[in-house]
């Protein structure tokens, strides 16, 4: 199946740094990638929705000036965490659905950010 | 935007069939239904994906009814490793513009 890699799989800051997570599709295009956020032990929420070459869509409540959102290329988007703080401690997930649209969603590792 | 609902958490033994029911009372006639699993601090896994009737794959059965408002999951002769979380989502296949996730199933494999 195709495979979606995030980077980095954890990262320690301090606050009020900022902190880039990536991800990116390995053997396809991705036309569309989401990005999630999970705090233990509850569901994935979904943060925005980004397609190649435009803006990314907030979901209501999700900062877009805080999480800073790039999807440049049909393989990578990066999800920039802004001024980060305590608060901000999570679990991020990408998704990606690719240009042939089978309607599977494709899921990378995560990346788990604590902030200091 | 289909809603599912899940049951909050299960219990099962080894060995055992499990099925995990999921209502999306409001599915559109283009969504499909897929079920995903997910271990801690892991990203979700696909697992099966359906339209109607049944689908069976190397790892699980999916069940839906005519009205395609439920579906179940069937897991069979369950193990310790299949203890995970269990989400269902309902989504157009030509695209997932927006999926979101419900509260997910707590499957834990008692020994």
């Amino acid at each position: 199946g195709a495979v979606v890699s995030q980077h980095p799989s954890w990262v320690i800051c301090k606050s009020g740094t900022s902190v880039k997570i990536e991800c990116r599709s390995l053997d396809f295009q991705a036309t569309t990638m989401f990005w999630y956020r999970q705090f233990p032990k509850q569901s994935l929420m979904l943060m925005a929705t980004s397609n190649e070459g435009s803006k990314a869509t907030y979901e209501q409540g999700v900062e877009k000036d805080k999480f800073l959102i790039n999807h440049a290329s049909l393989t990578l988007s990066t999800l920039t965490v802004t001024s980060a703080h305590p608060e901000d401690s999570s679990f991020y997930i990408c998704s990606a659905t690719g240009v042939a649209n089978t309607g599977e969603l494709f899921f990378g590792e995560g990346s788990r950010l604590t902030v200091l | 935007l289909a809603k599912t609902t899940q049951p909050i958490s299960m219990d099962s033994y080894e060995g055992q069939e499990v099925n995990i029911t999921c209502s999306h009372n409001n599915i559109a006639t283009n969504d499909y239904i897929t079920w995903y699993q997910q271990f801690p601090s892991q990203g979700p896994r696909f697992i099966i994906q359906g339209y109607k009737t049944k689908v069976t794959n190397e790892v699980a059965s999916l069940f839906i009814p005519a009205d395609r408002k439920s579906s179940t999951l069937s897991l069979p002769r369950v193990s310790l490793s299949d203890t995970a979380v269990y989400y269902c989502l309902v989504g157009y296949s030509g695209g997932y513009q927006k999926v979101t996730f419900g509260t997910g199933t707590k499957l834990q494999v008692i020994p």
